[in-house]
């Protein structure tokens, strides 16, 4: 069985500020990694995803995220927030054994204060 | 068209009511999902759709009931809800059930039960 763990349910981050949001995720076999946000009164919009190749991957907003398999991780992280980056942040795993079934972290709410 | 629409946005109903939520993609995707999201919480599965045939009911009660017309919409009948069933309701689309697919979601249905 596969789980994911958002070791922060919230993290306050001041405007022009970096800003990382980590995750671990446990599973017997090779996973697939997601993060999603969520802005408020929306639903969940991609943020970048991890199949295999590159740990290293880039998504959209200038947000990426660093594949670690020793450390079974996968942190979110960004250089510089803007304001409009305040919003509810979800790591997701699926396995292959789960076909394509996501297990949801508990999210990490972001809030960028000028 | 990255779109998945979802209707209505919102809705409250009776115990004692009969409604439907609609959701429809046209993407040409083959793989379609149902979640429900409690405030604060992150999203739980209920139902998966595999070209138009359930794969996978998340062993939701019976007053929840899927249905996928055609490969483009999606359905969930409500009757006979309880309070505790009011949260907001995901649809979801990839191209297809494998695991690494992109799933895409629709903005949700806010539900109410009275």
């Amino acid at each position: 069985a596969q789980s994911v763990t958002q070791l922060d349910s919230q993290v306050p981050v001041f405007e022009e500020a970096p800003v990382e949001l980590r995750c671990n995720y446990s599973s017997s076999v090779s996973v697939y990694l997601f993060w999603y946000v969520q802005y408020p009164n929306q639903g969940l919009q991609l943020l970048l995803k991890y199949l295999s190749g590159s740990t290293l991957v880039k998504g959209i907003n200038g947000f990426e995220a660093e594949f670690n398999k020793s450390q079974t991780s996968f942190h979110l992280r960004k250089p510089s927030v803007h304001i409009s980056d305040t919003a509810e942040y979800f790591c997701a795993v699926s396995d292959r054994a789960a076909g394509n079934k996501l297990t949801f972290g508990g999210g990490t709410r972001v809030l960028v204060k000028p | 068209d990255t779109e998945v629409t979802q209707t209505p946005k919102h809705l409250v109903m009776g115990m004692t009511n009969k409604k439907s939520l609609k959701c429809e993609q046209h993407m040409g995707h083959r793989a379609m999902y149902w979640y429900k999201q409690k405030a604060k919480k992150p999203p739980e599965l209920m139902f998966v759709y595999s070209y138009e045939k359930l794969s996978i009911n998340e062993s939701v009660p019976s007053r929840f009931s899927p249905e996928c017309p055609n490969s483009s919409l999606l359905n969930l009948h409500l009757h006979a809800l309880q309070p505790e069933d009011s949260a907001l309701y995901l649809c979801a689309s990839s191209q297809d059930i494998g695991s690494g697919y992109e799933q895409y979601f629709g903005p949700g249905t806010r539900l109410t039960v009275t």
